[in-house]
């Protein structure tokens, strides 16, 4: 597609719910970053795929985020279980390459999805 | 580790004056730097970055930044501003080497006044 796409962009749910948040990245980028961003804040890193394979899963706050791009392109972001202090902004990043020419990619971002949990 | 410090909350300038954003980072071995603008209800958009060579870059929308690698610092400038450019404005950087993980500082908000 044109540019990074995010689905739902605002999603309210209660408190121990699950939800799912669906990147589309830019078509053929290799690379698919995920971040929360809280009010007031830069984004914060979450975890990146090249291709299938998630690369980093460091930022990740608890075993309750978990992410996946089964086919080396939409990727979801679950939340299980969540919380009030979940509620933020997430974004969803792709860059073309893999990291493979010794460079980091410029990332592009998507608009986000605002999650608020209630 | 790798950090960025945009040490000014706010930065107000008047219409047609110059303006500066700044940013200093830490990271090991050579940066990459990077400006982001976040216009309201929009996401992040790209506006220049240093990967190595010319320490002064330029970018999109008449923005440059100099990268100064004794100050550690790479501060988004812009000749003339205009109204349009307020926004929230990001400085990240990655430690280069093929490595991906980009971290971001808390982002400086920029005023222009008419």
């Amino acid at each position: 597609g044109a540019g990074v796409s995010q689905s739902p962009r605002y999603k309210v749910t209660k408190r121990g719910q699950d939800v799912a948040l669906r990147c589309d990245p830019i078509s053929g980028h290799v690379s698919l970053y995920w971040y929360r961003q809280a009010l007031g804040q830069g984004p914060e890193f979450l975890t990146y795929f090249n291709y299938e394979a998630q690369q980093d899963k460091s930022g990740l706050p608890n075993d309750r985020f978990s992410a996946e791009r089964p086919e080396g392109s939409i990727s979801t972001l679950t939340i299980q279980r969540t919380e009030q202090r979940d509620s933020a902004m997430y974004r969803c990043a792709s860059s073309q390459g893999g990291g493979g020419a010794g460079v980091t990619d410029t990332q592009y971002f998507g608009p986000g999805t605002r999650l608020t949990v209630l | 580790a790798q950090s960025v410090a945009q040490p000014e909350d706010q930065v107000n300038v008047a219409e047609g004056n110059p303006l500066t954003v700044k940013c200093t980072y830490s990271v090991s071995g050579n940066p990459y730097l990077f400006w982001y603008v976040q216009y309201p209800n929009r996401g992040l958009q790209f506006l220049l970055k240093y990967i190595t060579g010319d320490n002064l870059v330029k970018g999109s929308y008449g923005f440059e930044a100099e990268f100064n690698k004794s100050q550690t610092s790479f501060h988004l400038k812009k000749p003339s501003a205009l109204v349009s450019d307020s926004a929230l404005y990001f400085c990240a950087v990655s430690r280069g080497g093929g490595y991906q993980k980009v971290t971001f500082g808390i982002g400086t908000k920029l005023q222009v006044i008419p």
